[in-house]
């Protein structure tokens, strides 16, 4: 079965970068996401990321895959007080449609 | 356009009473699907419907939990005799017709369940 883990909290200082860490276990994993959650809402995808790539670049973010070690990264630059939230890493598998999530990494920004 | 609905946000049942939530999905989108998240843990996937059929039920507990997706009207996630173990976070996502594809899944507010 697929399970997904990551470490449970990051704290760092505004304008430092931050990189939040994700294994997976399923080599069938199809697409992988960062989804952020901030307090009381629901979930907003980040970005994504397909299998066969090893890096993705978005203004601030930089998604990094590792396949051969199923190791997922996030690394945010210049954080700011706003990026202060639950960033959650997910995977689909080949033929699915469905989203198997880790427990979350909270994230805190302090001045 | 306005995104995913879930009503009503905050729910307090107690126990054995009977929980509804509802979830409206963005305009234009014909797929649903249900997830929970319990205290201090990731989203689980419950259940993933079209209009009218439940496609995938693999993640609802067999028992007491139901879900629909009407054809007119918004899909419901209906708990029975609810218990202090259902308490939780319960998120509907929404997703265009086509493929389903999860990076095209749109995220409600959620509905906080809790029972007392």
């Amino acid at each position: 079965g697929e399970d997904v883990e990551q470490s449970l909290f990051l704290s760092v200082r505004e304008g430092d970068s931050s990189v939040i860490n994700c294994t997976y276990t399923d080599s069938s994993s199809t697409y992988l996401y960062w989804y952020k959650q901030e307090p009381g809402a629901g979930l907003q995808l980040l970005t994504y990321i397909f299998s066969n790539m090893d890096m993705k670049q978005d203004q601030r973010l930089t998604v990094l895959l590792n396949k051969k070690d199923k190791h997922l990264s996030l690394r945010i630059a210049d954080t700011q007080t706003g990026d202060s939230a639950i960033y959650f890493c997910a995977e689909s598998l080949t033929g699915y449609s469905t989203l198997t999530f880790g427990k979350g990494t909270m994230l805190l920004v302090s001045p | 356009n306005a995104g995913v609905m879930q009503n009503p946000r905050h729910l307090v049942r107690r126990r054995g009473q009977e929980a509804r939530l509802r979830c409206s999905p963005m305009k234009g989108h014909s797929h649903v699907y249900w997830y929970r998240q319990l205290p201090e843990e990731g989203l689980k996937f419950m259940v993933y419907l079209q209009k009218e059929n439940i496609i995938d039920e693999s993640g609802m507990p067999k028992e007491r939990f139901s879900a629909e997706f009407p054809k007119e009207g918004p899909s419901i996630l209906r708990i029975q005799q609810v218990v202090r173990g259902d308490s939780a976070a319960y998120f509907c996502a929404s997703s265009p017709p086509g493929t389903g594809a999860p990076y095209e899944q749109y995220f409600g507010p959620g509905t906080r369940l809790t029972v007392t």
